[in-house]
């Protein structure tokens, strides 16, 4: 138990579904991260929130929309997906100020799009 | 900008060898670096830290040290169990930008009996 939360663990979805991926953090952290990891790029950062404000988009294609309503949750809304998209999604907190303290992750959804 | 560059895998060993993982970055001032674990099945865990140079961070058996002239810090371990397979990721946080975690792109482990 990391105190970083992932709903679901792993999700089936058709190329024209529109479904959503949940992260929750109770550890009082400010800033919390989307990354995609599959076979060819091991780990790849999506999306950043420090204070609910979406601070870097690393190039994402807008068919991922994230969504931080507060400082404990996150979301990763996808629709008309790719297969190419199928890879785990993992989500991270961190406590912004603090360059010393670590990223605590959570076991991440295993996306598969067919 | 700041970057971490690891030694490519996959990595097979057998248990109670020696290992190294090498990691070298680059980052304007003085970063924090750290090494994450990550078993199959499971999202990434912090193994070890060093926040300034010259630092040692250690952890069940795996060590790290900060060295600033070199910008390294090269994960060992003297004796390796099966249980250690897993993927190992290098990674460091620069002051400038404390929630920009940048990581390397992870050595894979495997241990054999």
């Amino acid at each position: 138990e990391t105190g970083v939360t992932q709903t679901p663990r792993h999700l089936v979805m058709g190329m024209t579904n529109k479904k959503s991926l949940k992260c929750e953090q109770h550890l009082g952290h400010n800033a919390m991260y989307w990354y995609k990891q599959s076979a060819k790029k091991p780990l790849e950062l999506m999306f950043v929130y420090n204070f609910k404000e979406q601070t870097e988009n690393n190039s994402v294609p807008s068919r991922f929309s994230p969504e931080c309503p507060n400082s404990s949750h996150l979301f990763l809304h996808l629709h008309t997906l790719q297969p190419e998209d199928s890879a785990l999604y993992l989500c991270a907190s961190s406590q912004e100020e603090s360059r010393d303290t670590e990223a605590f992750f959570g076991q991440g959804t295993r996306l598969t799009v067919v | 900008g700041n970057s971490v560059t690891q030694m490519e895998g996959p990595v097979t060993l057998s248990e109670e060898a020696f290992l190294t993982i090498n990691c070298t970055y680059t980052a304007t001032g003085y970063p924090s670096l750290f090494w994450y674990v990550q078993y199959p099945g499971e999202g990434l865990q912090l193994l070890l830290k060093a926040t300034k140079a010259d630092d040692k961070g250690s952890n069940k058996g795996f060590e790290a040290t900060y060295r600033k002239e070199t910008t390294s810090f090269h994960l060992e371990k003297g004796s390796v169990q099966v249980s250690d397979s897993a993927v190992y990721f290098c990674a460091l946080t620069a002051y400038s930008s404390a929630s920009k975690i940048i990581f390397g792109s992870g050595t894979r482990l495997s241990i054999r009996p």
